[in-house]
């Protein structure tokens, strides 16, 4: 099936700074992503949908200029957290849609511990 | 909003049938009803999608109540690799995904 990956698949970054988080999609082009965070034994939260070419659409609560996404090629959408803080540490997933367009693929996810 | 309701949990004996029930009330008629599964630290995977008819594939079989108001995955032999939690979500053509709680299904060997 269609492959989603991520990178790093876990970053440890200290407070204040920015860290990147990669979201690919291995053998198809997918031309809308999302993006989400799980918190432990929480279920997955939207955050933001990641459109090629145009401006992010980010969900009721998430800081657009804190979750800063680009989704600047067909297979590649990424995600940086600004000035991080310990609140933000959180597993951060990504999904695209499949070549078919009716299923959604997942990303490994990516551990984020802010210290 | 999810709209969709799960039970929290459910037990099944290894290489027993396993029906998992979703309810989606609120379902519109462009709703795809999806199902994917999560390990721990892993990324959902996916299972099984439908929109009106019974769906069939390698790993499970999905059942769609005729007024689409509920449905249930079925496993067909659970082994102990499908312990995982499982999601029932609705998603139109846009294909955002709002999560429930899903239902943690634990394998008894």
């Amino acid at each position: 099936g269609a492959v989603v990956s991520q990178h790093p698949s876990r970053v440890i970054c200290k407070s204040g700074t920015s860290v990147k988080i990669e979201c690919r999609s291995l053998d198809f082009q997918a031309t809308t992503m999302f993006w989400y965070r799980q918190f432990p034994k929480q279920s997955l939260m939207l955050m933001a949908t990641s459109n090629e070419g145009s401006k992010a659409t980010y969900e009721q609560g998430v800081e657009k200029d804190k979750f800063l996404i680009n989704h600047a090629s067909l297979t590649l959408s990424t995600l940086t957290v600004t000035s991080a803080h310990p609140e933000d540490s959180s597993f951060y997933i990504c999904s695209a849609n499949g070549p078919s367009g009716n299923t959604i693929y997942f990303g490994e996810g990516s551990w984020l511990t802010v210290v | 909003d999810a709209k969709t309701t799960q039970p929290n949990s459910m037990e099944s004996n290894e290489e027993e049938p396993v029906h998992l029930p979703c309810n989606h009330s609120t379902i519109s008629g462009t709703d795809y009803i999806h199902w994917y599964r999560q390990l721990p630290s892993q990324g959902p995977e996916y299972v099984i999608h439908g929109l009106t008819s019974n769906v069939n594939n390698r790993m499970a079989s999905l059942a769609i109540a005729e007024d689409r108001k509920s449905s249930t995955l079925i496993l067909h032999r659970a082994t102990l690799r499908d312990a995982a939690v499982y999601y029932c979500i609705l998603s139109d053509t846009g294909n955002q995904f709002y999560f429930g709680t899903g239902t943690s299904l634990t394998v008894i060997p």
